[in-house]
């Protein structure tokens, strides 16, 4: 079964530019969740989207938004990027219902550079 | 506001060694869930496990084990007989089921374990 997967690998923007990051869920999971890990502030979240609808968001600015398409797949959208939004990017998925829906499966990252 | 620290930044350790991996957390909210994640240094970040609040009951797999205590309120990992491959950064994490902290994932600031030969 494959995991999910995220687009593309790495990312270069200049500051001001828009950056757009893609996600595939594991087959069957219809919640996708986005992470921003940058150095020294660890790990934090950013967004929850279930069937199309964003569920939760983490303390970030409006310009850092996103969607769930039909298929569940996502995009996070970063707009007016800024130095500080250099980090790794983070995707996650989990199933709709039950116990285990709290348990999200992270894919490999997107590295986003902002210079 | 929810809250988990990991004291310790750094453990280096020799192969077949027990080491210990603290987690201590802060939530108002009277149920949630914790969780444990590794991530090694190829940078894929690997679901260990779950554990709800109203579990008390430790869990072992394998060399791994977890010890949950509610009134101390920490959620420590337990390596047995450490193995070069358990090196990575070990992640402790919440998620508070009230609506505001639903599937959110309050991360502690890691732990990176070295394991050497």
């Amino acid at each position: 079964e494959a995991g999910v997967t995220q687009s593309p690998t790495h990312l270069i923007k200049t500051r001001g530019q828009q950056a757009t990051l893609r996600c595939s869920p594991i087959s069957g999971h219809t919640s996708v969740y986005w992470y921003q890990q940058a150095l020294g502030l660890g790990l934090q979240f950013l967004l929850w989207y279930d069937e199309g609808e964003e569920r939760n968001r983490g303390n970030f600015p409006p310009r850092f938004s996103g969607r769930q398409f039909p298929n569940y797949s996502s995009e996070l959208n970063v707009n007016a990027l800024e130095l500080e939004d250099s980090a790794l990017y983070l995707c996650a998925s989990s199933s709709r219902t039950g116990p285990s829906s709290y348990e999200q499966y992270f894919g490999p990252g997107t590295r986003l550079t902002v210079t | 506001a929810q809250k988990v620290t990991q004291a310790q930044t750094e453990i280096s350790v020799v192969e077949k060694e027990d080491v210990t991996l603290d987690c201590v957390y802060e939530t108002r909210d009277t149920t949630y869930y914790l969780f444990w994640y590794k991530q090694p240094p190829s940078g894929e970040l690997v679901f260990l496990i779950r554990r709800n609040s109203f579990d008390e009951q430790n869990e072992i797999s394998g060399r791994y084990s977890w010890n949950f205590q509610k009134s101390t309120s920490s959620f420590n990992f337990t390596i047995t007989a450490s193995q070069v491959v358990d090196s990575a950064v070990y992640f402790c994490a919440l998620s508070g089921l009230n609506a505001g902290n639903n599937r959110k994932l309050i991360w502690g600031l890691g732990t990176s374990l070295a394991v050497n030969p």
